[in-house]
């Protein structure tokens, strides 16, 4: 079965250094991962995605994300952290079945609580 | 803007009655639409599929008499909790994709509070 793992509840960095929030994933065949981003309250914010292709992903607000595939990970990153980045990070698997003609089942890691500090 | 919309963004009930929550793919069909459930500060829990014209698919452990999913349409699946409990209290999300997309989208996410 499909899974991601990220082993930090909490990540806390300074404003202006560079942040890191991990993900590991485990699956059979070629990974389709992704990054969403939640504010209190709101519902989920699409940051970016690996489908194929380069392995460092660019996405929304400045983050990027590395996929390894010899470590299994896909590590969110942003070179300099801003106050407002401050949000719960969730990284995510596709279950995908495609005999179903495209089945868009998200598999979600715990999520990790992003504190950024003025 | 929002692809995915989702109504009411609270509700509060009462206690052994139903509520209803619609999610709507705006500017796309969706053929397939997923419910999540989440606690507070905690991870999403896929409910269910929806899928449109046909039953919606529930994962284990989810009560398909309680939380009755209904996709008439191409952009509106429904999620009706029925006789609710203040178990039932949380924040309810759905998504959806377009057909040859691999950019999931989520709506804004509904609280529900039995009282």
């Amino acid at each position: 079965a499909q899974s991601v793992a990220q082993p930090e509840d909490q990540v806390n960095v300074a404003e202006g250094n560079p942040l890191t929030v991990k993900c590991t994933y485990s699956v059979s065949g070629n990974p389709y991962l992704f990054w969403y981003v939640q504010y209190p309250n709101r519902g989920l914010q699409f940051l970016l995605k690996y489908i194929t292709g380069d392995n460092l992903v660019k996405g929304s607000y400045g983050f990027e994300a590395e996929f390894n595939k010899s470590q299994t990970s896909f590590h969110l990153k942003k070179p300099s952290a801003l106050v407002s980045d401050s949000a719960l990070y969730f990284c995510a698997v596709r279950d995908f079945f495609p005999f179903s003609g495209g089945y868009n089942k998200l598999i979600f890691g715990a999520g990790t609580r992003l504190a950024v500090h003025p | 803007g929002a692809v995915v919309s989702q109504h009411p963004s609270r509700v509060i009930c009462k206690s052994g009655t139903s509520v209803k929550i619609e999610c709507r793919s705006l500017d796309f069909q969706a053929t397939t639409m997923f419910w999540y459930r989440q606690f507070p500060k905690k991870s999403l829990m896929l409910m269910a599929t929806s899928n449109e014209g046909s039953k919606a698919t529930y994962e284990q452990g989810v009560e398909k008499d309680k939380f009755l999913i209904n996709h008439a349409s191409l952009t509106l699946s429904t999620l009706t909790v029925t006789s609710a409990h203040p178990e039932d209290s949380s924040f309810y999300i759905c998504s959806a994709s377009r057909e040859s997309g691999n950019t999931i989208y989520f709506g804004e996410g509904s609280w529900l509070t039995v009282v």
